[in-house]
Formats: C-alpha cells, structure tokens, sequence
C-alpha cells in the first residue's frame, strides 16, 4: 500500500515551460488536492477533486489547470511556469467517511529560472 | 487576521519535558481541528485530529479544543529529540468540501 505518490520529485522548469506534476493514491479515497508550500506562508491550496469527474478552485488557482483523470490520478499542469511558481508542491487525498483528514505524499520541489 | 494562526518559533524544550503548541483561528463555524508533523524536506503527517470540546489523548500526544476561545493547542509529553519538526494546525476551511486551511506551523526544538 503505497498511499499517496506523486511524481517527479524533483524538477527545475525555465520561465514560459509547461508540465504536468502527477499524483496517484491506492486508498480508494473520493476527495483529492493540491497545495503548495512556500517559506512561512505554510500550505495553499491551489485546486482540489471532492470526487470523481469534479474539479474546484482553491485559494491559489492562477496560473495551474487540473484533470481528475480517474478516482486514483489527479494531475496538475503549469502552462507557461513563472518564478513565482518556485515552491514545493503537494498532493493529498481524504475519504468520505473520516471528515478532512488529509493524507499526503512525498511532494515535487519545483524550481522555475 | 490570518484565517489560522500559529507562533512559528522556534520553541525550545529539554528532552523529557512537556512541549506546548497553540493555535488560534477566525472562522467560528469551523467544526474539525487537525495537528500534522512535518519533518525538514518531508511532507505534513498526520498526529491528531479533534471534533469536539475538550481533550484527546493518543500516547504522548494531547490535542485541546476550546470552540468558545477558538483555540486548539498539542501538548506532547515526555519529548523526544526526534519530535523535533515543525507543527502544522489545520482547520476546515470556509469553502467546505474537506479542504482544509493551514497555519504556517510552529518549529518546535527538543535538546537533549
């Protein structure tokens, strides 16, 4: 039971290039999200799944698309990476039944030049 | 006003002895409280989570919820060197749908 993987983990982007940062979870959970994570801002909330096939924005939306692509994989894509994006991304899953209880993976370090 | 807001430290505390961590939020309606560890390059990990006014113990861990105060605090008892990390408090947030809005964490320092 591998939890919550998200792929890669590392990753130095220049400024104006696309990619997309993938997340899987094996824990059957219905609600997904993405957070990012800057000194002393602690983490944000970018975009989050509550289920299958529904997608929401979060406090910082601009400039990240997302795709629920099943219940397991929920992916997010930086169009054109912009230094302001230079953060540590992070995945998270919960389940119906256990009320916000979040669980997260190991995170992607994104640097954008 | 931060929507969750937490000292970020360090706090310093001697092995063996009892680390208290608090935290205090604005949105009234806000009805579950979690505690994450965050090791230095890892991800948050859940430690405790509280519904319900009052205390919750799990091991060396307490969480402490007073709705009225909108306050919730971790005592963690007995501390070790290897309980040194940052603490992130977590709160429902007011767009509901299980997302979750988090404070900046309060790094917390066991010396042994």
């Amino acid at each position: 039971n591998a939890g919550v993987t998200q792929t890669p983990k590392f990753q130095v982007l220049k400024t104006g290039q696309s990619m997309t940062l993938q997340c899987a979870q094996d824990m059957n959970h219905n609600s997904m999200y993405w957070y990012r994570q800057d000194p002393g801002m602690g983490l944000r909330l970018i975009y989050y799944s509550a289920s299958e096939g529904t997608t929401d924005k979060g406090e910082v939306p601009n400039g990240y698309n997302v795709s629920r692509l099943n219940k397991r994989e929920f992916s997010l894509r930086l169009e054109s990476a912009a230094p302001s994006q230079t953060s540590v991304y992070f995945c998270a899953s919960s389940e119906v039944g256990t009320p916000y209880e979040q669980y997260f993976g190991p995170g992607t370090r994104l640097t954008v030049t | 006003q931060k929507e969750v807001e937490q000292n970020s430290g360090p706090l310093s505390v001697p092995e063996g002895a009892i680390a208290s961590l608090n935290c205090t939020y604005s949105d009234r309606v806000s009805q579950s409280f979690f505690w994450y560890r965050q090791y230095s390059g890892k991800s948050p990990e859940l430690i405790m989570s509280i519904y319900s006014n009052g205390d919750k113990e799990d091991g060396r861990f307490t969480a402490q919820l007073n709705k009225a105060s909108q306050y919730v605090s971790l005592l963690i008892r007995d501390s070790q060197p290897s309980d040194s990390a940052t603490y992130l408090c977590a709160v429902n947030s007011r767009t509901g749908r299980r997302a979750l809005t988090f404070g900046s964490g309060t790094r917390l320092q066991v010396q042994p």
